[in-house]
């Protein structure tokens, strides 16, 4: 079965130092693999993926994300943070045979405050 | 149409009474997804479609929530006889297809309150 865990509720960093939002995942097959970003009374926003290929990707607004098979992890970064980036963080997989029909699951979010 | 759309985007509505949500997908996108987000927590899976099928309804809370997709477009999520633990926002996405390596698009959702 496909699941997705975000251990850390929350994560408070100070604005311009890096920040880590983590994920792992557990599913069959080769994952993809998602970011999204809820800001207050907004819809989810698409952030980054990793399908295949190099292991770190770089997303919207200076995200990226590394994905590790060994630990079946996609934690995603920010060198520098900005007080704007707070917000709700959600990761997500889809996963299963290939061709298959797959559903997207999310795991239960990461709330993000970035400290002035 | 641009973007997926929700209608409505607030329903209060009194326990017992059936509503019905709509989703209006991206066109082209034969995948869509239901979830449902309590305030400020995380998306729980409902149903998704591939086209007008739908290969996994597991996520569904009980036999009072149905969700039907015709034309391989709209679907409409039905929850019949509300409780007040019903209340959340259902929030429905699109994608390209369920098994490509597609991101999802999600629509602002419907924010339902059971009274």
């Amino acid at each position: 079965a496909q699941s997705v865990a975000q251990p850390e509720d929350q994560v408070n960093v100070a604005e311009g130092n890096p920040l880590t939002v983590k994920c792992t995942y557990s599913v069959s097959g080769n994952p993809y693999l998602f970011w999204y970003v809820q800001y207050p009374n907004r819809g989810l926003q698409f952030l980054l993926k990793y399908i295949t290929g190099d292991n770190l990707v770089k997303g919207s607004y200076g995200f990226e994300a590394e994905f590790n098979k060994s630990q079946t992890s996609f934690h995603l970064k920010k060198p520098s943070a900005l007080v704007s980036d707070s917000a709700l963080y959600f990761c997500a997989v889809r996963g299963g045979p290939k061709g298959g029909y797959n559903k997207l699951i999310f795991g239960a979010g990461t709330r993000l405050a970035v400290h002035p | 149409g641009a973007g997926v759309s929700q209608s409505p985007s607030n329903k209060v509505t009194e326990k017992g009474k059936d509503v019905e949500l709509r989703c209006d997908p991206i066109s082209g996108h034969t995948a869509l997804y239901w979830y449902r987000q309590s305030l400020g927590q995380g998306l729980e899976f409902l149903i998704y479609f591939q086209g007008n099928s739908a290969p996994d309804k597991s996520g569904l809370p009980s036999d009072r929530f149905s969700a039907e997709r015709t034309g391989g477009s709209v679907s409409t999520l039905t929850i019949q006889r509300t409780q007040q633990e019903d209340s959340a926002v259902y929030l429905c996405a699109s994608s390209l297809g369920s098994a490509e390596p597609t991101e999802a698009f999600f629509g602002q959702g419907t924010r339902l309150t059971v009274v």
